[in-house]
């Protein structure tokens, strides 16, 4: 059984660029996750992804942005960045359900320049 | 509006002593309970998942409990080692989506 991988690991940006990020959920998942964490917080939920469709969202702005592809993979995107948007961002799979447990990646350490 | 909160912040024992770990939360209408142990830099590791109806959850020497009534969780440490040290998180589940987070508590075990 495969776990969740994020990739990349690190990746530094400037002010105002774009950034994509990846994710592969465990196997036989078909719901995805995104958190923003950062230093010296806890994770914070961006949304979740479930039959390529948006299926829930924090608090963040439109310039948050995600994608779910058929093989339950998933992007982050984040346009303009700020330098606030520096964290580690985390990836977590589940199957669809109330209360199915989250399964986390490594996640994907950015930092805004 | 879900909040979880942990205390300690911080906490530094010596090797082989038991420990408690706390966790309260706001709103009681949650789905389960997860807690998890994240090393420096790292991501999430799920120790324990109490579904919302569920009392209690064991795994060799962690211990969670769940009072829903009461916006309460507990994780029991017993026999502390070394390679305990972390950063433990706790976090709901509200909307059967969104995992809501403490800030987490920083265990330091001294050998």
């Amino acid at each position: 059984e495969t776990g969740v991988t994020q990739s990349p690991t690190h990746l530094i940006k400037t002010r105002g660029q774009q950034v994509t990020l990846r994710c592969s959920s465990q196997s036989g998942h078909n719901t995805v996750s995104w958190y923003q964490q950062a230093l010296g917080q806890g994770p914070q939920f961006i949304f979740q992804y479930y039959r390529e469709e948006e299926n829930g969202r924090g608090n963040f702005p439109p310039r948050f942005s995600g994608l779910q592809f058929p093989n339950y993979s998933s992007e982050l995107n984040v346009n303009a960045l700020e330098l606030d948007d520096s964290a580690l961002y985390l990836c977590a799979s589940s199957l669809s359900g109330a209360g199915n447990e989250q399964f986390f990646g490594p996640g994907t350490r950015l930092t805004v320049l | 509006k879900q909040e979880v909160t942990q205390i300690p912040a911080a906490l530094s024992v010596p090797e082989g002593e038991n420990l408690v770990l706390n966790c309260s939360f706001t709103d009681s209408a949650i789905y389960n309970l997860q807690w998890f142990r994240q090393d420096p830099g790292k991501g999430l590791t799920s120790l324990l998942l109490i579904q919302s109806s569920q009392r209690e959850q064991t795994s060799g020497r962690l211990n969670a409990s769940l009072d829903k009534s009461s916006g309460r969780s507990t994780l029991y440490i017993a026999a502390s080692q070394p390679g305990d040290s972390a950063t433990y998180l706790c976090a709901v589940l509200q909307g059967a989506q969104k995992l809501v987070f403490g800030q987490g508590t920083r265990l330091t075990i001294n050998p």
